[in-house]
């Protein structure tokens, strides 16, 4: 069984265009996170969940919104695509919200690519 | 804030040789510091963490890291490497989420 799984694994969409990617956890975690890949293979946090609530919300623009319906999902979902939110993005989780003494778990990256 | 970073973009060596990825930290307190992999087009692969205790951490394929408290250093290492070794290597720092470090592309010719 996989341990976080994102849907889809690559995504092609038009500018403009909404869509949404869902992320999914069976370890039991209370706290789940988004990150973004750039072209330039940099790694930046985005939004964190503990147990349905929003604790951490970095500066990304409010195109994008978050969204946990149970400390086991935490979906992704983002309006008017443009051509810069191009990228991989990584769902993770943690065992909880304090400093992660037993790591973190990342699934496999869903790469989204706007045209 | 904490952060790490990797000074070298790329590091080559020939397989058998020993294999060095550099991370300095800048944290206050006591620092989660972990080494992650990613082989081209997967996701992010757990290698090894320091929290507390031995300096010397040992991790996965092989691979181990030392803490240096004086350098503010926590550099990966692999006695030989192997071509199959070849991949992205990151440094990050936990600061109740991780903030990675740039990243090193490690490239093991035959």
């Amino acid at each position: 069984d996989t341990a976080v799984s994102q849907t889809p694994k690559y995504l092609v969409t038009q500018m403009g265009n909404d869509k949404s990617i869902k992320c999914e956890q069976n370890l039991g975690h209370d706290t789940m996170y988004w990150y973004k890949q750039d072209s330039k293979k940099f790694l930046k946090i985005m939004f964190s969940y503990n147990n349905k609530e929003l604790i951490i919300n970095e500066t990304v623009p409010n195109r994008f919104s978050p969204k946990s319906p149970d400390k086991a999902h935490l979906n992704l979902h983002i309006n008017s695509l443009e051509l810069g939110d191009s990228a991989v993005y990584f769902c993770a989780s943690s065992q909880n919200r304090d400093r992660a003494e037993y790591g973190y778990t990342f699934g496999s990256g869903t790469r989204l690519t706007v045209v | 804030a904490q952060s790490v970073a990797q000074p070298e973009d790329q590091v080559n060596v020939a397989e058998g040789n020993p294999l060095t990825v550099k991370c300095t930290y800048s944290v206050s307190g006591n620092p989660y510091l972990f080494w992650y992999v990613q082989y081209p087009n997967r996701g992010l692969q757990f290698l090894l963490k320091y929290i507390t205790g031995d300096n010397l951490v040992k991790g996965s394929y092989g691979f181990e890291a030392e803490f240096n408290k004086s350098q503010t250093s926590f550099h990966l290492k692999k006695p030989s490497a192997l071509v199959s070794d070849s991949a992205l290597y990151f440094c990050a720092v936990d600061d109740y989420k991780l903030s990675f470090g740039a990243g090193t592309t490690v490239t093991v010719r035959a």
